[in-house]
């Protein structure tokens, strides 16, 4: 089992509409997460951190994180083409972050 | 306020040659960390410094080591290259605490042939 987990998509969704990114992780110490945009061919962008349960708004986007389900999630409001990119869930582990392998998030005009 | 700054950006190097990466990271921030992409593997830790201290090392091979100056800025060192380590390599750095988000250079793609 990876320690963190997403599924790589692509997602597609249409312009204007809600798209809906999720993660898991192994490890229950884990105290920290974080998502990342990543356009291709570029470095990771951090976009939103997260460190208790719950939900966190910036702008469009809204990271929600559930301990007790060792999940994460990343829901970014009326999605742009822009948006289009892959986005990585990091999850931090003593002093490292694993990453998960990345969903590539495809909007669609 | 500057980002991360990873040099050189672009490297062709030979399989048995050595290279040298450099990452000076955002003033103020003490902790580099040191990732390896590629379209396989994903990002994968190699090790991270801190005061000029590694307290966190990935899982490769002894040919990929790192240092840090006093004034944070960090450099990494594969030896006697491969094929395989063809990759984009990550500098990110962070304050230094565990768990603070951390910031990442525009990589270094490294090309082994």
């Amino acid at each position: 089992q990876k320690e963190v987990e997403q599924n790589s998509g692509p997602l597609s969704v249409p312009e204007g509409a809600i798209a809906s990114l999720n993660c898991t992780y192994s490890d229950r110490v884990s105290q920290s997460f974080f998502w990342y945009r990543q356009y291709s061919g570029k470095s990771p962008e951090l976009i939103m951190s997260i460190y208790s349960n719950g939900d966190k708004e910036d702008g469009r986007f809204t990271a929600q994180l559930n301990k007790a389900s060792q999940y994460v999630s990343l829901l970014i409001r009326d999605s742009q083409p822009s948006d289009s990119a892959t986005y990585l869930c990091a999850v931090s582990k003593t002093d490292k972050l694993i990453f998960g392998t990345g969903t590539r998030l495809q909007v669609f005009p | 306020k500057a980002g991360v700054t990873q040099t050189p950006r672009y490297l062709i190097k030979t399989r048995g040659q050595q290279v040298t990466l450099s990452c000076s990271p955002i003033s103020g921030h003490r902790s580099v960390s040191w990732y390896q992409q590629t379209p396989g593997q994903g990002l994968q830790f190699l090790f991270e410094y801190f005061s000029e201290t590694q307290r966190n090392k990935g899982n490769f091979p002894g040919r990929f080591s790192g240092r840090q100056f006093s004034n944070s800025r960090s450099e990494m060192n594969v030896s006697t290259l491969e094929l395989g380590d063809s990759a984009l390599y990550l500098c990110a750095s962070s304050t230094g605490p565990p768990n603070t988000e951390a910031f990442f250079g525009q990589g270094t793609r490294l090309t082994v042939v």
